[in-house]
Parts: C-alpha cells; sequence; structure tokens
C-alpha cells in the first residue's frame, strides 16, 4: 500500500525558533497533500492543502504566515512552525492523495511538537 | 452550522462481540464518508469507505452501513478481538474530493 513518511517524529524546542516537519509520498506521486493538527481526544483539524508547485490554501483561522506550507516536489511537502510558542504545541499530521483514486489520503505517523 | 458527531465515550466490549460505532452529521452533502483507524501517537489508517449510493460495505470483520436520510454512518466489527482497540474516525469527504471532514473519534475497547 501507498506510504507516507514524516520527519521528524517528535521535536522539542525553545519559544521563537522555526521548526520544519517533512512529509514524503515515498511510492506514489502525492498530487495533493493536507496538513492536519490534532489536539488530545480531539478530531484532526485541516490546517492546509497544498498541490505541487501552487501555493497552498490555508483553512480559516489558520496564519499562513505563521505556518509556511511548501509542496516542491509530488512526493514532499514541508511544514515550518515560523517563531513557535508553546501554543503550537500540537500533533501534526499530514496525508497525501495520489491522482487515483482520488477520495482516498494516506496519513503519515505524525510529528509531536513541543514547545518549551 | 455544519457537525460531524461520534460518541465522545468510549465504548467497551468483550472479545468476540460486534461493536458498533455511529457517525451522524448534519448539514453536509457528503459524497463518501470514509472510516480509519488511530492508534495512539500514530496517523490515521484507512479502512472503508462507502459512496452516497451504497447502503452497505464489507471487508473482512468489517462493515459500514451509510444512511443519507438519517445522515447517519454505522460500523460495525464483528468477532472483535483485543487488537481492534484503538480510536476511530469517521470522515466526510465532499464531490471535490479537495476537502476531509473527520469526526473527533469513538475509543474502542475490547477486552479478553
Amino acid at each position: 500500500g501507498a506510504v507516507v513518511s514524516q520527519h521528524p517524529s517528535r521535536v522539542i524546542c525553545k519559544s521563537g525558533t522555526s521548526v520544519k516537519i517533512e512529509c514524503r509520498s515515498l511510492d506514489f506521486q502525492a498530487t495533493t497533500m493536507f496538513w492536519y493538527r490534532q489536539f488530545p481526544k480531539k478530531s484532526l483539524m485541516l490546517m492546509a492543502t497544498s498541490n505541487e508547485g501552487s501555493k497552498a490554501t490555508y483553512e480559516q483561522g489558520v496564519e499562513k504566515d505563521k505556518f509556511l506550507i511548501n509542496h516542491a516536489s509530488l512526493t514532499l511537502s514541508t511544514l515550518t512552525v515560523t517563531s513557535a510558542h508553546p501554543e503550537d504545541s500540537s500533533f501534526y499530521i499530514c496525508s497525501a492523495r495520489g491522482a487515483s483514486p482520488a477520495e482516498t489520503q494516506y496519513f503519515g505517523p505524525g510529528t509531536r511538537l513541543l514547545v518549551l | 452550522s455544519q457537525k460531524i458527531e461520534q460518541n465522545s465515550e468510549a465504548l467497551n466490549i468483550q472479545e468476540g462481540k460486534t461493536a458498533t460505532l455511529t457517525c451522524n452529521y448534519t448539514n453536509y452533502s457528503p459524497a463518501y464518508l470514509q472510516w480509519y483507524r488511530q492508534d495512539p501517537g500514530r496517523g490515521p489508517v484507512f479502512l472503508l469507505l462507502i459512496r452516497e449510493n451504497e447502503k452497505e460495505k464489507r471487508k473482512e470483520r468489517l462493515k459500514v452501513t451509510f444512511d443519507t436520510t438519517l445522515k447517519q454512518s454505522l460500523f460495525h466489527i464483528t468477532a472483535s478481538q483485543p487488537a481492534d482497540s484503538a480510536t476511530y474516525l469517521c470522515a466526510l469527504v465532499l464531490y471535490n474530493f479537495n476537502k476531509f471532514y473527520f469526526g473527533s473519534g469513538t475509543k474502542l475497547n475490547v477486552k479478553p
């Protein structure tokens, strides 16, 4: 089956620093990648949708200057949390969708971010 | 407003019994409904998809029903096993496939 990886799996950083999270589709070309955020015992909250080679589409309430998304190739998307603060601490999950079947997305294992 | 509701309380059942999880939604017209399994600290894993014109879908011990009149999907695991213990999420997919709306999930505990 389709495999999506995320790196790093865990990161601890100081307040004010920036953190980059990578999402890769290992065995298929991802025309679209999604970035989610999940709080404990809560649903996945879609942050943004990115298509290769174009700007990401952010959901309402998500600061695009805070959460920079780059979808540089058909197998790689990155999320950079800029000037991180403790309230940015969360579980970040990416998913990738290929051309077919379009209704199926494959999730990465997630990245746990802790901002001190 | 649009809502997807799953029972927030954990479902505890005995091994061998059938687990039934519910997903209710309002103010959506989904093209598809999907069910995912999520283990602690991991990303969701896709299980089943059911289209709006399908009433029922099966895969091994899993069965999903979709009632667009009631705006409800039921997810069944027959002959449940302790290894089935996890959180199960439902997701609605609109026709353009560009957005997936997730419920908050129901935690299933299968006791030996």
